[in-house]
C-alpha cells in the first residue's frame, strides 16, 4: 500500500550542529506535505509544511526541501538544541480525501 | 494545542467492556479525525468527521465506532475493548482548507486493554 517511510530511524547529533531528517513519500500525486515533532506524552505538533508547487521553504531554524523527480522530503534544523530532542514524522496529502499518510517517524537525540 | 482536549488521558479497562473516549475543540474546525499510534505503525486513521452527523471510516475503522452531535465533541467508541485496542489516541482538527491544512493533534489517551 501507499506508505510515507524514514531512511534513519534514529539520528544523533551534537548540540549545535546541523541536522537533517530524510524522508521518501510513494504517491506521486500527492501535493502536500508535512513535518510533525512528537515529544515523549504529548501529540505531534505541526513544524512546516510545504505545497508541491515549491521545492524550499524556510521557517525559524528549520528548512523543508522537496525533490518531486526522487520523491523525496527532508527537514533540516539549524543549531540543533536540546530541546529539538523527540520523534519527527513526515505525512503527506494525496489530493482529495482524508488520507493524511505518515511515516513511521525519526527520533532524534541532542547530545550536550 | 489548538484547544484540543482529551479526555481521559489514561484509561485502564477489561476485555469486552465498552469504552468511549472524547476530544472536544475550541476551534470551531470543521474536520475532526481519530488516530492511533502504535510501535511499528506509526499514526492510523480511524475515523473522520467532516461535519456534525457526517462520519466516515479510516483504515482501521474495525471495532471502533463514532458520533459527532456538535461541531466541538467527536467521541470515539469501543463497543468492546480488545487487548488489540490496547494503543495511544490521538485526535485531531483541521482547518476548512483540508488539503492544504495541517493537522492539530490533541496530548492523547492511553488505553490500556487487560
Amino acid at each position: 500500500g501507499e506508505s510515507v517511510g524514514l531512511h534513519l530511524p534514529t539520528l544523533s547529533v551534537q548540540e549545535g550542529d546541523n541536522s537533517i531528517i530524510n524522508c521518501a513519500y510513494s504517491n506521486s500525486a500527492s501535493d502536500y506535505f508535512i513535518w510533525y515533532k512528537q515529544e515523549s506524552g504529548k501529540g505531534p505538533q505541526f513544524i512546516i509544511d510545504i505545497r508541491s508547487n515549491m521545492d524550499k521553504r524556510q521557517g525559524q531554524r528549520v528548512t523543508v526541501l522537496l525533490n518531486k523527480t526522487v520523491k523525496h522530503l527532508s527537514l533540516q534544523i539549524a543549531a540543533t538544541q536540546p530541546g529539538d530532542s523527540a520523534v519527527y514524522f513526515c505525512a503527506e496529502n494525496p489530493p482529495g480525501g482524508f488520507k493524511t499518510i505518515f511515516g513511521a517517524g525519526t527520533r532524534l537525540f541532542v547530545k550536550a | 494545542d489548538a484547544g484540543i482536549t482529551q479526555s481521559p488521558r489514561h484509561k485502564v479497562t477489561e476485555t469486552g467492556t465498552p469504552v468511549t473516549l472524547r476530544c472536544h475543540q475550541t476551534e470551531n474546525h470543521r474536520y475532526m479525525y481519530w488516530y492511533r499510534q502504535d510501535p511499528g505503525h506509526g499514526l492510523r486513521l480511524i475515523h473522520y468527521s467532516y461535519g456534525v452527523k457526517d462520519t466516515d471510516k479510516g483504515e482501521v475503522s474495525d471495532g471502533y465506532s463514532v458520533s459527532r452531535s456538535k461541531t466541538e465533541d467527536f467521541l470515539l467508541t469501543l463497543e468492546s475493548a480488545t487487548s488489540s485496542q490496547t494503543s495511544v489516541y490521538f485526535c485531531a482538527i483541521s482547518a476548512p482548507d483540508r488539503d492544504n491544512s495541517p493537522l492539530h493533534f490533541g496530548n492523547g489517551t492511553r488505553l490500556t486493554v487487560t
